[in-house]
């Protein structure tokens, strides 16, 4: 699986978007982009993924280069509860299975 | 409700001692895995299992064992050979091992 770069930390107001990028040069063309957060001491959530297209449900949207060389995720009005840890992990859904989560990004919404 | 649960939330043991840590999971998951996850890092995978009666090493499988008798069940024992056992542990669960996983709220060991 790819390896996924992402900066340790960003602040975001309440109400204004949050903008989260990650870094995958390496990614092949069977690996989807997922992303995953995980509020303290709680166990990870899904949030949205997608393989080339851009995705939206009701959490989040993921935007993905056309190169498919990087991809942004977004809340588009964070709250407080927004306030975690949030993981961007490569893989293909299909062969053998490692499932690789990085440090993340720290988001912190500050009211 | 559907979900995934593991208990206890806190557990405490003492050096040498193995203790096993309980995962079910009542959402029809074919695939379930096994995380530890370090203050201030990400989570690494121990073992996982694709179908009943069949799992596959992870990362840092050493000192970890596994059994999956039945698809609701995965509990992981962490042995004395581990030699760093205090962790938070995450159990997680897909409908196939290429899908999203769904996370337990996990487990926070402390070797004393």
């Amino acid at each position: 699986d790819a390896k996924t770069t992402q900066p340790p930390s960003m602040d975001c107001a309440e109400g204004k978007a949050a903008n989260l990028p990650c870094n995958h040069s390496t990614i092949s063309g069977n690996e989807y982009v997922y992303w995953y957060r995980q509020i303290h001491s709680q166990g990870p959530q899904y949030i949205i993924h997608g393989l080339k297209n851009n995705e939206t449900n009701e959490m989040a949207s993921l935007i993905i280069t056309e190169d498919r060389k990087s991809s942004t995720l977004i809340l588009p009005h964070a709250t407080l509860r927004d306030t975690a840890v949030y993981y961007c992990i490569v893989r293909a859904n299909t062969g053998g299975f490692k499932t690789i989560f990085g440090a993340g990004t720290r988001l912190f919404v500050k009211a | 409700d559907g979900g995934i649960t593991q208990s206890p939330k806190y557990l405490f043991r003492k050096e040498g001692q193995n203790v096993t840590l309980s995962c079910e999971q009542n959402l029809n998951h074919d695939a379930m895995y096994w995380y530890r996850q370090d203050p201030g890092q990400g989570l690494r995978l121990i073992y996982y299992s694709q179908i009943v009666n069949d799992f596959q090493k992870g990362d840092i499988a050493e000192g970890y064992s596994v059994s999956r008798e039945k698809k609701e069940s995965f509990p992981l024992t962490v042995t004395s050979a581990q030699k760093n056992p205090t962790a938070f542990y995450l159990c997680a669960s897909s409908r196939g091992h290429g899908n999203e996983q769904f996370f337990g709220p996990g487990t926070r060991l402390t070797v004393l």
